[in-house]
This record gives C-alpha cells, sequence and structure tokens, in this order.
C-alpha cells in the first residue's frame, strides 16, 4: 500500500498563476482533508471532504477550491497564486474523524 | 467549534530526562486524543492515541493521560534520546461523528546529546 501520496513535491509559482495538488490514497477512507502549514501555526484545515461527493469548508478557505474526484482522490486548485498562499500543504485522509494519514506533503513558493 | 491549545510551544530537554506537552480542549463532546509527531522535513505520523473511556495508555517510552473533567491531556516521554526531537502536534475529535480534527500549535521538542 503507497497509502497517501501528493503531487508534486515542490513547486515554484508567480503571482496570478495558477495550479493544481493532487493527492491519492489507496487505504479506502472516506474522509480527506487539506492542510496548510506555516511556522509557528500549526495545521490549518483548507478543506474537507467527509465522504465522495461532499466538501466543505475548513479554517482558511480563501483563495482555493477543492474537488473530490472519486473516493480515491482529493484535489486542491489555486486559481491565482499570491505570496500569502507560500506553504507546505498536506493531504490526509481518515476513517470518519480516527486517526489520519499524511501524505508526504508539496512545498509551495509564491514569488 | 472544538479550540485546543498547546503547551509549551518549544521545550528543550537533556538526553534521558523526561518531556511533558499539555494540551487542553473546549469541547465535552470530544472523546478521541491523537498525537502526532512531525521530523523535520517530513509528514506527521501518529504516535500514540487515547480515546475518552481510558485515562492514560503507555506504549514503551511514552504515554499519553487524559482528565475529561479538567479537559485536558497531555504526552509523557521519559529516557528521551536525540531521535525523539521533533515537532508535537496534540488533537481532539469527536470519533464517529462530523466533528473534523481540530490541531494544537505543535511543541518543537530538542533533545540535547
Amino acid at each position: 500500500n503507497a497509502g497517501v501520496t501528493q503531487t508534486p513535491k515542490f513547486q515554484v509559482l508567480k503571482t496570478g498563476q495558477s495550479m493544481t495538488l493532487q493527492c491519492a490514497q489507496d487505504m479506502n477512507h472516506n474522509s480527506m482533508y487539506w492542510y496548510r502549514q506555516d511556522p509557528g501555526m500549526g495545521l490549518r484545515l483548507i478543506y474537507y471532504s467527509a465522504s465522495e461527493g461532499t466538501t466543505d469548508k475548513g479554517e482558511v478557505p480563501n483563495g482555493y477550491n477543492v474537488s473530490r474526484l472519486n473516493k480515491r482522490e482529493f484535489s486542491l486548485r489555486l486559481e491565482s497564486a499570491a505570496p500569502s498562499q507560500t506553504s507546505v500543504y498536506f493531504c490526509a485522509s481518515s476513517e470518519l474523524t480516527d486517526t489520519q494519514y499524511f501524505g508526504p506533503g508539496t512545498r509551495l513558493t509564491v514569488l | 467549534g472544538e479550540n485546543v491549545e498547546q503547551h509549551p510551544s518549544t521545550l528543550s530537554v537533556q538526553e534521558g530526562d523526561s518531556a511533558v506537552i499539555k494540551c487542553t480542549y473546549s469541547d465535552s463532546a470530544s472523546n478521541y486524543f491523537p498525537w502526532y509527531k512531525q521530523e523535520l522535513g517530513k509528514r506527521p505520523q501518529l504516535i500514540i492515541d487515547i480515546r475518552s473511556n481510558v485515562g492514560e495508555k503507555k506504549d514503551q517510552r511514552i504515554a499519553v493521560t487524559l482528565n475529561k473533567t479538567a479537559k485536558h491531556f497531555s504526552l509523557h516521554i521519559t529516557e528521551t534520546q536525540p531521535e525523539d526531537s521533533a515537532v508535537y502536534f496534540c488533537a481532539a475529535s469527536y470519533q464517529g461523528g462530523s466533528y473534523i480534527p481540530t490541531f494544537g500549535r505543535g511543541t518543537s521538542l530538542i533533545v540535547h546529546p
């Protein structure tokens, strides 16, 4: 089992560019999450999907959109990147609200 | 919604000492309390968890205690080693319900050889 995978691992964007972060899990989990991690701020929830076909905003959703493509895949899109979105992004999955399994992360820099 | 406070933000100990990290939560309905360890440049990974029907759980050198009345839980690491150096996150959620996990802001543990 690969667990939770994310692509890309690193990305540099210019202000105003768009991109999509991909996440997939092979644990048959219903719930999937996107977090951003900034120094001293812990893990802040951007969006989550409690089950296939549903998505909800988390603590910091502005500037992001998500798509739960199927049970395995949950993508995060930045339509017009801003320097404030420079961060490390983690995808995670879980069964209901049990233990979360995290992907390896995407380090994003917006210039 | 749930609010989780974690202290201290930084903890520096000598190898062999014990380390204690404390978290408080606000929602009495929370019943699942995991702890995650994140090594530098890596992903957070579960190291231990506790559910509301027990007061303490141990796994070798790590233990977690829960006080539901006071709404706080703690991570205890004994005989610390340099490889314990990492950021530790606590979290709280209502397992089996619609509550999403809420994380503390993390504690950076530094173990000096």
